[in-house]
């Protein structure tokens, strides 16, 4: 089983949709969660962090769930700039610092 | 403040062969994290740098290297480069270490031919 696991996609979606992602790890002792938004043939760029007590920043929700070991990315009122690839990153702090990224959710928002 | 900068842009080099690259990282920062990411893939953390000091590792060969300088701008040697080398190489800049956000700069694509 992969560290970190997404589902590929893509996830086809019209303009307005709600649109949910999920990404497992496998780790317990991992400790920070983000998602980060990567769109074609450029660099990763962070979404949001995501906490024990779930997030919000204006139409994307981030939520942890600790005891099934994953996190979700909710995006309300689908746009077409939202299309892009949704990573998820898991870190484990320990003696050193080993974050893991998963292969990535892509989104594909249509007129 | 200016974003994390890497060079070169791209990259042409066949099997064997040894390549340094390098990434500035953004003002402020101590920490430059590398990553390898393949096409269709999420990145591959290869090694952290804090400080001058290697401070985590991922899976990856010796022939993967690096130093971070007094400035904390960076470098990733590999040497006797291999066809799967072929990736887009990213750096990350951070002003602390594990939960701090993470700045990537644009990348590095090598191929190896």
């Amino acid at each position: 089983r992969k560290e970190v696991e997404q589902d590929p996609g893509p996830f086809n979606v019209p303009e307005g949709a709600t649109v949910a992602f999920n990404c497992t790890y496998s780790n317990s002792a991992s400790q920070s969660f983000f998602w980060y938004r990567q769109d074609c043939r450029k660099e990763p760029k962070l979404l949001m962090s995501v906490y024990s007590s779930g997030n919000e920043d204006g139409r994307f929700t981030a939520q942890l769930n600790r005891a099934s070991q994953y996190i979700s990315l909710l995006i309300r009122d689908s746009k077409l700039s939202d299309s892009a690839t949704y990573l998820c990153v898991v870190t484990i702090v320990g003696g050193s610092y080993i974050p893991t990224f998963g292969r990535g959710t892509s989104l594909i928002v249509h007129p | 403040e200016t974003g994390v900068t890497q060079s070169p842009t791209h990259l042409i080099k066949t099997r064997g062969q040894q390549v340094t690259l390098r990434c500035s990282s953004q003002s402020g920062h101590n920490t430059v994290s590398w990553y390898q990411q393949a096409l269709g893939q999420g990145p591959q953390f290869i090694f952290q740098y804090y400080r001058e000091e290697e401070n985590g590792r991922g899976n990856f060969p010796p022939r993967f290297s690096g130093l971070q300088f007094p400035n904390y701008s960076s470098e990733l040697n590999v040497n006797a480069l291999e066809l799967d080398d072929s990736a887009l190489y990213l750096c990350a800049s951070s002003s602390g270490q594990a939960q701090e956000t993470q700045y990537f700069g644009p990348g590095t694509r090598l191929l190896v031919l």
